[in-house]
């Protein structure tokens, strides 16, 4: 089946420094790409959509210049959170669709990626 | 307004239990309609989506747009299948919204005691 990355798994950085997260399809090519954020016990929450060779798409409330996103390749799609703080420290998720699948909209998630900040 | 609306946080029942998480959903549109599963320590999977119509796993969900439902059954639950359910719907580019955008309700925890 597909398989999507993420790298690293975890990650402890200071208040104020940046953080790059790595999202990649392994073996499928993906023109989307998804950037959601999980806190504790609650449910994923959709940050932005990712477009290779386009702009991000940020959902209401995301700023987009804190998270910056790039999907330079078909297989490949960055976040970075700048001048990170305390409260961005989360469980970040990507997923991957298909570009080549059939016409459906299912995603295959990446394993996640565990941001403290301290 | 889209949504996806999961009542239930918690679902405790005894193994061998029928079992039922309910999903509705909002949207004007015709959705696609999935179930996720998250397993202790795992990623986010599939299980089952509204147009194979299958069963995996033993459990099947029925598309009900006259009630906007999806509910996930299964006739007699599994310690294994204690895990996260998430209920999710995609709406087709035609109708607007970004397309392939996948809406998830709040989940439902899963909790099969022996």
């Amino acid at each position: 089946g597909a398989v999507v990355s993420q790298h690293p798994s975890w990650v402890i950085c200071k208040s104020g420094t940046s953080v790059k997260i790595e999202c990649r399809s392994l073996d499928f090519q993906a023109t989307t790409m998804f950037w959601y954020r999980q806190f504790p016990k609650q449910s994923l929450m959709l940050m932005a959509t990712s477009n290779e060779g386009s702009k991000a798409t940020y959902e209401q409330g995301v700023e987009k210049d804190k998270f910056l996103i790039n999907h330079a390749s078909l297989t490949l799609s960055t976040l970075t959170v700048t001048s990170a703080h305390p409260e961005d420290s989360s469980f970040y998720i990507c997923s991957a669709r298909d570009s080549q699948g059939l016409v459906t909209y299912e995603q295959y998630f990446g394993p996640g990626t565990r941001l403290t900040v301290t | 307004a889209q949504r996806v609306t999961q009542p239930e946080k918690l679902l405790s029942v005894f193994k061998g239990a029928p079992v039922e998480l309910k999903c509705n959903y909002s949207y004007s549109g015709s959705p696609e309609l999935f179930w996720y599963v998250q397993y202790s320590r795992q990623r986010l999977q599939l299980l089952l989506r509204h147009i194979s119509r299958e069963s995996i796993k033993g459990f099947t969900a029925d598309l009900n747009k006259g009630e906007t439902s999806f509910h996930l059954k299964k006739p007699f639950a599994q310690e294994e299948d204690s895990a996260m359910y998430y209920c999710a719907l995609s709406g087709f580019a035609n109708y607007g919204g970004s397309q392939g955008n996948l809406i998830f309700g709040k989940g439902t925890k899963l909790s099969v005691k022996p």
